[in-house]
């Protein structure tokens, strides 16, 4: 299976921030990759997929970029809504696997 | 505007079988635009993909080698929904399940998801 690891596991910032949030796999996944985002009792939404297209919907504060192992969402200015779970999803290969999660809060 | 539908709350002993459905409204579960995905979350094992069904002129099905063996994912176009067995519980099937919609054309990305069953093994 290819694994996926997320940096930062958590981190602290304030509304207006601009933050990155970094994901490697395994291996080579070209753009395979996904992103999400979680908030208390609620399913995960969608924000980006195959790297770096934006979700219909999705603010365009949001942004991904990446090929080969290396991907990050970015956020370019914080809103009170984004503080929540964010993880990324390899689909290149099944099983279809996710990163452990960057927790972003106030 | 796709919604999926799923019931909420499931108690089921160790050792037997956990059954659910997910419900699509907006969409065909036979479609040959999509494919219809199980997934689960737990704090101990985080977001795991389990498997999926699709049809392409025939019906396939992919399955995690995690839980290979024990899962069967079907469709039923009658109800225009697909369904998730899982045999042989473990306390470590204990998990909130989620389906979901894959567009075809991206990269298999999940674009709408249900709001999720929990599901406890307990005795």
């Amino acid at each position: 299976d290819i694994q996926m690891t997320q940096s930062p596991s958590s981190l602290s910032a304030s509304v207006g921030d601009r933050f990155i949030i970094t994901c490697r796999a395994s291996q080579s996944i070209i753009t395979y990759l996904n992103w999400y985002q979680q908030r208390p009792g609620k399913a995960p939404k969608l924000l980006i997929y195959a790297a770096s297209s934006l979700q219909s919907g999705v603010p365009p504060r949001f942004s991904g970029s990446g090929s080969g192992t290396d991907f990050t969402l970015t956020i370019s200015s914080l809103q009170p809504e984004d503080f929540a779970i964010y993880y990324c999803q390899q689909t290149y290969s099944i099983p279809f696997t996710f990163g452990p999660g960057t927790k972003v809060d106030i | 505007q796709v919604q999926l539908q799923q019931s909420g709350l499931v108690l089921v002993n160790p050792a037997q079988t956990l059954s659910l459905t997910c419900d699509i409204f907006g969409d065909s579960v036979a479609s040959n635009g999509a494919t219809w995905n199980w997934i689960r979350q737990s704090p101990s094992r985080g977001l795991e993909w389990l498997g999926r069904t699709y049809y392409r002129s025939q019906w396939f099905d992919d399955y995690a080698v995690s839980v290979k063996g024990r899962i069967t994912i079907n469709p039923d176009t009658s109800k225009n929904q697909f369904s998730l067995q899982l045999n042989s519980l473990t306390p470590q099937d204990t998990a909130m399940y989620y389906c979901g919609r894959s567009p075809i054309g991206g990269s298999h990305q999940v674009d709408y998801w249900g709001p999720g069953t929990l599901v406890t093994v307990s005795s």
